[in-house]
């Protein structure tokens, strides 16, 4: 089955500067590579996904590159602000009715 | 629309008591999926079911826990005989297609206690 690691499991960052999460998974099939945004006590929220027909996405401060060949792939934010302060979780999945694989979660700090 | 609706929010439940969690998908949605999250820890898969059929439990431990998704109603997660290891937050997610491949939307999660 599919194995999703995450690296690093904390992050601190200074306000205004770049985080990158990265991610590596095991089964060559999986094609969608989501990721999540967790606050403290609150659900899992999606805030940006890619799908293997592409290499990179972005949306505003947030974007994910994906590399297939190498089975990795990364969440870049820039401009970091104290709100972006939670643990975000990196996930991937493939055709067929599989779930979800999640990696076990980065828990980045905006410090101000 | 809602959203994915989870009840209750928080669970107490002494040792050997059962717990039932409960996951009304988002509109439109067929496809349920069941997590378990320990504190500081990632999301683990448990189980995923469409109505009325059970797609995936590779991740539900075979004895103890069970899941069913009715033709009505919401999906149920049943924990019989608790014990303190299954104190957990537990997120439901529903995907509006396959469930492959499309966005998986969470619940607000239960939070059990097992006292």
């Amino acid at each position: 089955g599919e194995n999703v690691e995450q690296h690093p499991s904390t992050l601190s960052v200074q306000e205004g500067d770049s985080a990158v999460i990265k991610c590596t998974y095991s089964d060559s099939a999986s094609n969608y590579f989501p990721w999540y945004k967790q606050e403290l006590g609150k659900r899992p929220q999606l805030i940006i996904d890619i799908r293997s027909n592409v290499g990179e996405k972005k949306d505003q401060r947030i974007a994910v590159t994906l590399n297939k060949t190498a089975k990795h792939f990364s969440l870049h934010i820039t401009e970091t602000q104290p709100e972006d302060s939670a643990v975000y979780f990196c996930a991937a999945s493939r055709i067929g009715n599989t779930p979800l694989v999640f990696g076990k979660g980065t828990r980045l700090s905006v410090i101000a | 629309n809602a959203g994915v609706m989870q009840n209750p929010r928080h669970l107490v439940r002494r040792r050997g008591q059962e717990a039932r969690l409960r996951c009304s998908p988002m509109k439109g949605h067929s496809h349920v999926y069941w997590y378990r999250q320990l504190p500081e820890e990632g999301l683990k898969f448990m189980v995923y079911l469409q109505k009325e059929n059970i797609i995936d439990e590779s991740g539900m431990p075979k004895e103890r826990f069970s899941a069913e998704f009715p033709k009505e109603g919401p999906s149920i997660l049943r924990i019989q005989q608790v014990v303190r290891g299954d104190s957990a937050a537990y997120f439901c997610a529903s995907s509006p297609t396959q469930g492959v491949g499309t966005e998986a939307f969470f619940g607000q999660g239960t939070r059990l206690t097992v006292v």
